[in-house]
């Protein structure tokens, strides 16, 4: 069964380092996410991307966040200068079309800000 | 606005019993209403999803139940199992693709 893959699994970081987060959605699917969760916490949407542009993004996602689809397997992350605060489980997410269909999660990168 | 409000936090049930989880709406907006279920270490997988121009969707042991009116849904699992213990979160979603997710709930099933 297709399924969105993640790496790393775990990265640690010094504060004000830079980090890149990846993902490979599934092959067919158009529309490509990023959620993460503060531990304890709820999940909450960062961005969406589609056709090589954001669609929507959250008032977490400030310039300090970035994405991009550098060929058409990959999808990161990228967090310029890392915050104590940026430590969370961060989850990749895609789907084949928008609207009511449904976004497959990846099993998420653990980011640790020391 | 765009909070989902989920009850409760935790939930204990027994083998067999039925699990009961709740969230609340006040984006009239909203108009898709999956549940993901968690298991440690793994990404969110969406178990069912409703529409709001039904009022009940059943899928196996996993029940929604839609109240417009209140904005409300609810999450019931029939004959609970061990393997049912994972942590459940309701979500919405308006135009777009923005899911907006409840703040989970934690259940056990003890056999």
């Amino acid at each position: 069964e297709p399924e969105v893959t993640q790496t790393p699994s775990h990265q640690v970081t010094q504060m004000g380092q830079e980090v890149i987060l990846r993902c490979v959605p599934i092959s067919n699917h158009l529309y490509f996410y990023w959620y993460r969760q503060i531990l304890g916490q709820k999940v909450e949407f960062l961005v969406s991307f589609y056709n090589n542009e954001i669609s929507e993004k959250s008032e977490i996602f400030d310039d300090q966040f970035s994405v991009e689809r550098p060929d058409g397997s990959n999808f990161t992350l990228k967090i310029r200068s890392t915050k104590l605060e940026d430590s969370a489980m961060y989850f990749c997410a895609s789907s084949e079309r928008m609207s009511y269909n449904e976004q497959f999660f990846g099993p998420g990168t653990r980011l640790t800000v020391l | 606005q765009q909070q989902v409000k989920q009850s409760p936090q935790s939930l204990i049930v027994q083998k067999g019993g039925i699990s009961i989880i709740n969230c609340a709406y006040e984006n009239t907006a909203f108009d898709y209403f999956p549940w993901y279920q968690q298991f440690p270490g793994k990404g969110p997988a969406l178990l069912i999803a409703i529409r709001p121009d039904v009022s009940e969707k059943k899928e196996g042991r996993f029940t929604i139940s839609f109240n417009k009116s209140a904005k409300q849904f609810s999450l019931h699992i029939m004959d609970s199992q061990p393997g049912d213990s994972a942590t459940y979160f309701c979500a919405a979603k308006a135009a777009g693709n923005k899911l907006t997710f409840g703040g989970g709930t934690r259940v056990l099933v003890k056999p």
